[in-house]
């Protein structure tokens, strides 16, 4: 059982450069969720997605998109990178994400810099 | 915004001695979580405490929930060199989920 997966670890993009960070999961969660951490920013929420096929935005979604096409996948694109997105990414996932017992398990980051 | 803050941002204590962290938060919330990071890694789950709760425990974590003042604690007893890490609050509104800022605590051996 691995959890949550993100692919790749490391990466490095040039300004207006397009990449996609692929999050997987193996414990059947509908909810998925990807987050950017800053420096004293804590963990901020970019898009979620509710269950396959589903997308919805969270608190910081500009520049972003992503896509739920099956449920244990969750794809975070960036169309044409920015200096302002280099940040280290998170993909969490919840079994139901509304119950109020439920909580998430996240992978181990992807960290991205934008030059 | 939502968004938590811990205090202190960053606490340095010795082994065997209690590390005590607070979250402020500013709306209604259905429950509160505390997540913990080491460096370089993911967060992982540590305790849930739900909003008509008030005091939950979990091993060596105590967590408090005062949701008049819209706060939490964290208190972690007799501490050892590897609770050295980030420590985040979370918030679930029901709509959203929000992370505050992280209080960073060192243990010294």
């Amino acid at each position: 059982n691995a959890g949550v997966t993100q692919t790749p670890k490391f990466r490095v993009l040039k300004t207006g450069q397009s990449m996609t960070l692929l999050c997987a999961q193996d414990m059947n969660h509908e909810y998925m969720y990807w987050y950017r951490q800053d420096p004293g920013m804590g963990l901020r929420l970019i898009h979620y997605s509710v269950g396959e096929g589903t997308t919805a935005k969270g608190e910081v979604p500009d520049g972003y998109n992503v896509s739920r096409l099956k449920k244990q996948n969750f794809l975070l694109g960036l169309e044409s990178a920015a200096p302002s997105q280099t940040s280290v990414y998170f993909c969490a996932s919840s079994f139901l994400g509304r119950s109020p017992t439920d909580t998430q398990y996240f992978g181990p980051g992807t960290r991205l810099t934008v030059l | 915004s939502q968004q938590g803050e811990e205090d202190p941002q960053a606490l340095s204590i010795q082994e065997g001695e209690n590390a005590t962290m607070n979250c402020s938060y500013k709306t209604s919330i259905n429950n509160l979580q505390w997540y913990r990071q080491n460096s370089g890694r993911g967060l992982v789950h540590l305790i849930l405490i739900r909003s008509n709760e008030r005091e939950k425990h979990s091993g060596r974590l105590r967590v408090t929930l005062d949701t008049s003042k819209k706060s939490s604690s964290l208190l972690i007893t007799a501490s050892r060199a590897a609770d050295t890490a980030s420590y985040f609050c979370a918030t679930d509104t029901g709509n959203q989920f929000y992370f505050g800022t992280g209080t960073s605590l060192t243990v010294i051996p």
